[in-house]
C-alpha cells in the first residue's frame, strides 16, 4: 500500500493567512494527486487534480504544487468559507489511498 | 449537470449485509470509474473499491472477501455489498464519480452520504 502522510493535522490561521499543507507519499507516485475539501456533514469537494491542476469552480487562490513523493497545498488568503478539512489521495496505485486529513480552524 | 442519489438501509445489527445503491443523473455512465468511500465518525476516507460500465472491478484488499460491487446499466446505477458487518463498519457511505485518464485519476462528483450504523 502507499501510505500518504500529511501534516499538520490540524493547524489554527486568521482570515487573510497563507496556508500550506503538505502530503508526503511512502513511494513515489509522479503526478498521480489530488486534494479536497470537507466541510462538516459534507461530501468531499475536488480542489485540485493531477498535483497542480485547479478544478473548474475553484477559486484561484487554491494551487498545489509537487511530484514523486512531496506535495503541497497552498491557499493563498484564507476566506471565512475556507475553514474545513482538506484531505491529499493518491491515484497512482490500484489501491487508492487518502492522507489522514488536515483540519484548517479559526484563531 | 451530473449529481449521484444514493440511498439504502442505515441501520443494520452484526453479521447482516449492508447494501448500497448510486443511481448516476444528468451524465453519460459509460467511460468513467464509479466508487464507494467510506468515513466512520470522527475519522478520515477510506476507499472501498470501484467498478466501470463493464463491471470490471477493484477493491481494497483490507475489504475484498467481504465486498461486492456491481452495475446495472440499463439503470444508470451501481450498488455495493459489503457482508458480515460489524460496528467496525459503521461510518459515512459516498458514490463518487472517478474520471480517469492518461496522467490524472480524480474523483469529481460524489453523492451526499449514507449514514450507516451497525449495533445489537
Amino acid at each position: 500500500d502507499i501510505q500518504m502522510t500529511q501534516s499538520p493535522s490540524s493547524l489554527s490561521a486568521s482570515v487573510g493567512d497563507r496556508v500550506t499543507i503538505t502530503c508526503r507519499a511512502s513511494q513515489s507516485i509522479s503526478s498521480y494527486l489530488n486534494w479536497y475539501q470537507q466541510k462538516p456533514g459534507k461530501a468531499p469537494k475536488l480542489l485540485i487534480y493531477a498535483a497542480s491542476s485547479l478544478q473548474s469552480g475553484v477559486p484561484s487562490r487554491f494551487s498545489g504544487s509537487g511530484s514523486g513523493t512531496d506535495f503541497t497545498l497552498t491557499i493563498s488568503s484564507l476566506q471565512p468559507e475556507d475553514f474545513a478539512s482538506y484531505y491529499c489521495q493518491q491515484t497512482y496505485s490500484t489501491l487508492l489511498t487518502f492522507g489522514g486529513g488536515t483540519e484548517v480552524e479559526i484563531k | 449537470q451530473v449529481h449521484l442519489q444514493q440511498w439504502g438501509a442505515g441501520l443494520l445489527k452484526p453479521s447482516e449485509t449492508l447494501s448500497l445503491t448510486c443511481a448516476v443523473y444528468g451524465g453519460s455512465f459509460s467511460g468513467y470509474y464509479w466508487s464507494w468511500i467510506r468515513q466512520p465518525p470522527g475519522k478520515g476516507l477510506e476507499w472501498i473499491g470501484e467498478i466501470n460500465h463493464s463491471g470490471s472491478t477493484n477493491y481494497n484488499p483490507s475489504l475484498k472477501s467481504r465486498v461486492t460491487i456491481s452495475v446495472d446499466t440499463s439503470k444508470n446505477q451501481f450498488s455495493l455489498n459489503l457482508s458480515s458487518v460489524t460496528a467496525a463498519d459503521t461510518a459515512v457511505y459516498h458514490c463518487a464519480r472517478e474520471r480517469r485518464g492518461y496522467s490524472y485519476d480524480y474523483m469529481d462528483v460524489w453523492g451526499k452520504g449514507t449514514t450507516v450504523t451497525v449495533s445489537s
